[in-house]
């Protein structure tokens, strides 16, 4: 089965500093990848998605993310933070015809002011 | 625009009781799913529905019974309640497929403690 890592537990940055978040899978072909975000006390909202075409995808809130099938990677980016950014980002990944998608142990972000 | 409505918020069962997680959603979508979120485990699947009368088993699906008699509606049973089973519980629908082509909406969660 797929299977996701995402290997940062908790992550502090700075109010204007940049921001990436790493998120790996593990997959023979190419997965559906995902960013979900869960602020506290609610459930997930998807942030941008990739199965194929330009590897750069852009999502909401100014967030983006690149696909790099070398590494195995899908990490989460976003240039400048803001305050309300501060939540917990899950990547998951699913299979084509399988309805299992798999997520990740997921990264708490703090932003600091 | 209620989307996905799971009641109740909070629980609080002993070992051995058993309860349902309500789950509604009014997008008529098809997919439906249960998920546990553990820390330090992310979300697990635990068992979901790709239509009415239709349901399969997740990665976690012990402990757990589902049914789907209708579009809306997605009840997840927890027979024999195990402090194993304290965790919070999340709800999550999809136009189809699973939230491949289409994105997984989620509930606010049901946070249940088993003494």
């Amino acid at each position: 089965a797929q299977s996701v890592t995402q290997p940062d537990i908790h992550i502090t940055v700075s109010e204007g500093a940049s921001l990436e978040l790493r998120c790996n899978y593990s997959y023979g072909a190419t997965p559906y990848l995902f960013w979900y975000v869960q602020s506290p006390g609610q459930g997930l909202q998807l942030l941008l998605k990739y199965f194929s075409g330009d590897t750069l995808v852009q999502g909401i809130k100014g967030f983006e993310a690149e696909f790099k099938r070398s590494q195995s990677s899908f990490n989460l980016r976003k240039p400048s933070e803001h305050w309300s950014d501060a939540a917990e980002y899950f990547c998951a990944v699913g299979v084509s015809g399988n309805n299992d998608m798999r997520f990740g142990a997921g990264t708490r972000l703090t932003v600091k002011p | 625009n209620a989307g996905v409505t799971q009641t109740p918020k909070f629980q609080v069962l002993k070992t051995g009781q058993s309860m349902t997680l309500q789950c509604a959603q009014d997008m008529n979508h098809e997919y439906m799913s249960w998920y546990r979120q553990d820390p330090g485990m992310g979300l697990r699947l635990i068992h979901y529905s790709v239509g009415a009368g239709i349901t399969d088993q997740g990665e976690v699906p012990n402990g757990y019974n589902v049914s789907r008699s209708t579009t809306e509606d997605f009840p997840l049973r927890l027979l024999s309640a195990a402090p194993s089973q304290t965790s919070v519980y999340f709800c999550a629908s999809s136009y189809s497929t699973g939230g491949l082509n289409s994105p997984l909406h989620f509930g606010n969660g049901t946070r249940l403690t088993v003494t």
